[in-house]
């Protein structure tokens, strides 16, 4: 089935500094979703993206959607020990039905203060 | 509101014995979604409902699988019988219909099946 590689798969930051992540898809996508899980929680959206090129702000949070609509991006810009988590991203095929949204395997981000 | 509920928050049991997942949606929401997790394969939509009528089963793993939302305010996923390799983190999520993209997760079930 359709796979979404995510990038890095864990990194270790300190704090204070900025965090970059990524998400590749070998289909189109029409939406792409990031999320943030906490140990023993669900997932928590944080940013959508509903069109090729579109740059959305959530706070420290930047996140982009891929010009070739096969890829996306999330930024955190001066991170904080509560940033710790999983972040996902989740994406949603153009060839899939509605609602059907495929989701990354997650990086792990560790905040060092 | 108190969010979408899920019980049991852990569940230990043995091969073969019948298992059952139980969730409650946040009022006035008309989809929900069932999703497993493990570490190998992520996050996977099992099966979703829209107006408790089942959409989509496509992602249920076999017929050991099945799940039921009798109104609109509970719905449960069975396995029966159970094995090793359905151990996992049982998600359940929903939604409005005009905010689809917005799933709100519940905590999960642990389940681990010895």
């Amino acid at each position: 089935g359709q796979q979404l590689n995510q990038s890095p798969q864990s990194m270790f930051i300190q704090e204070g500094e900025d965090v970059s992540m990524n998400c590749t898809s070998s289909s189109i996508f029409n939406t792409w979703l990031w999320y943030k899980q906490d140990p023993g929680e669900g997932p928590v959206l944080l940013i959508a993206l509903y069109k090729a090129g579109e740059l959305t702000s959530n706070g420290r949070l930047t996140a982009q959607f891929g010009t070739t609509r096969k890829d996306s991006f999330l930024n955190i810009s001066a991170s904080i020990p509560s940033d710790v988590g999983i972040y996902f991203c989740a994406g949603q095929p153009s060839t899939s039905g509605t609602y059907k949204y495929i989701f990354g395997t997650g990086t792990r981000l560790k905040v060092l203060a | 509101d108190a969010g979408v509920i899920q019980s049991p928050r852990h569940e230990v049991t043995e091969m073969g014995q019948e298992v059952t997942l139980r969730c409650k949606p946040i009022s006035g929401h008309d989809y929900l979604f069932w999703y497993r997790q493990t570490m190998m394969r992520g996050l996977e939509l099992l099966i979703y409902f829209n107006n408790n009528v089942p959409i989509d089963d496509s992602g249920m793993p076999e017929d050991r699988f099945s799940a039921k939302m009798p109104n609109a305010s509970f719905s449960t996923l069975k396995i029966q019988p159970s094995e090793p390799r359905d151990s996992a983190v049982y998600f359940c999520a929903s939604s409005l219909f005009r905010e689809t993209d917005t799933q709100y997760f519940g905590p999960g079930t642990r389940l681990t099946v010895l």
